[in-house]
């Protein structure tokens, strides 16, 4: 069965801290992963979009890691502030037959970043 | 469209009553996702339809739900004999389904509280 299992499903830190976030999937055939942010009353939106054969990439203080052989991915948080308390949400996208590529979304780790 | 359009933003209904959510996804879009999200909680996966047809409705919590998608385009989520458990936000996203690097964009959801 497709899933994406996400965790720690909530974690707080203080400003400045660095944290990481965990992504394990079981999606076959993989696509690509993205790490999604969504803040408080709003709809998710795309951080980092990863392929298979890409392992890191960076987008400003937030990094994020891929190994497709153990099919783990990571969400790095550099040097946290205020305004990165949000939920992280993992997606991983299938390729079926016609083509077609099937997002399979985790539930999501709720980071809550205190002064 | 410009994004996902979702209506109505917000729904106040009597336990009982059925509710209909719709969902205006981006032109052109072939998937399209339903989710709910439970205050504080993580995304949880309702309905994926390709374009007309929803080959994968494993995450409808119960016969009170439904969903369908007319032209390939707008859909509509419909709750019937609305519980209390029902209250969540339910967030629609679409897809180009056929992309090597989709993206998922997300409408600003649907808040239904059953009262």
């Amino acid at each position: 069965k497709n899933q994406v299992e996400q965790s720690p499903q909530s974690l707080i830190i203080l400003e400045g801290k660095n944290c990481t976030l965990q992504c394990n999937y079981t999606v076959s055939p993989f696509s690509n992963l993205r790490w999604y942010k969504q803040d408080t009353g709003r709809g998710p939106v795309s951080l980092t979009i990863m392929t298979f054969s890409e392992n890191t990439k960076s987008n400003g203080r937030y990094t994020a890691t891929l190994d497709a052989d153990t099919k783990q991915s990571s969400l790095h948080i550099t040097a946290s502030q205020l305004s990165d308390s949000a939920s992280y949400i993992c997606v991983v996208s299938a390729v079926f037959s016609g083509g077609y590529n099937k997002l399979i979304f985790g539930a999501g780790t709720r980071l809550a970043v205190h002064p | 469209g410009a994004g996902v359009s979702q209506s109505p933003s917000n729904k106040v209904t009597e336990k009982g009553k059925d509710v209909e959510l719709r969902c205006d996804p981006i032109s052109g879009h072939t998937a399209l996702y339903w989710y709910r999200q439970s205050l504080g909680q993580g995304l949880e996966f309702l309905i994926y339809f390709q374009g007309n047809s929803a080959p994968d409705k494993s995450g409808l919590p119960s016969d009170r739900f439904s969903a369908e998608r007319t032209g390939g385009s707008v859909s509509t989520l419909t709750i019937q004999r609305t519980q209390q458990e029902d209250s969540a936000v339910y967030l629609c996203a679409s897809s180009s389904g056929q992309a090597v690097n989709t993206e998922a964009f997300f409408g600003q959801g649907t808040r239904l509280t059953v009262v």
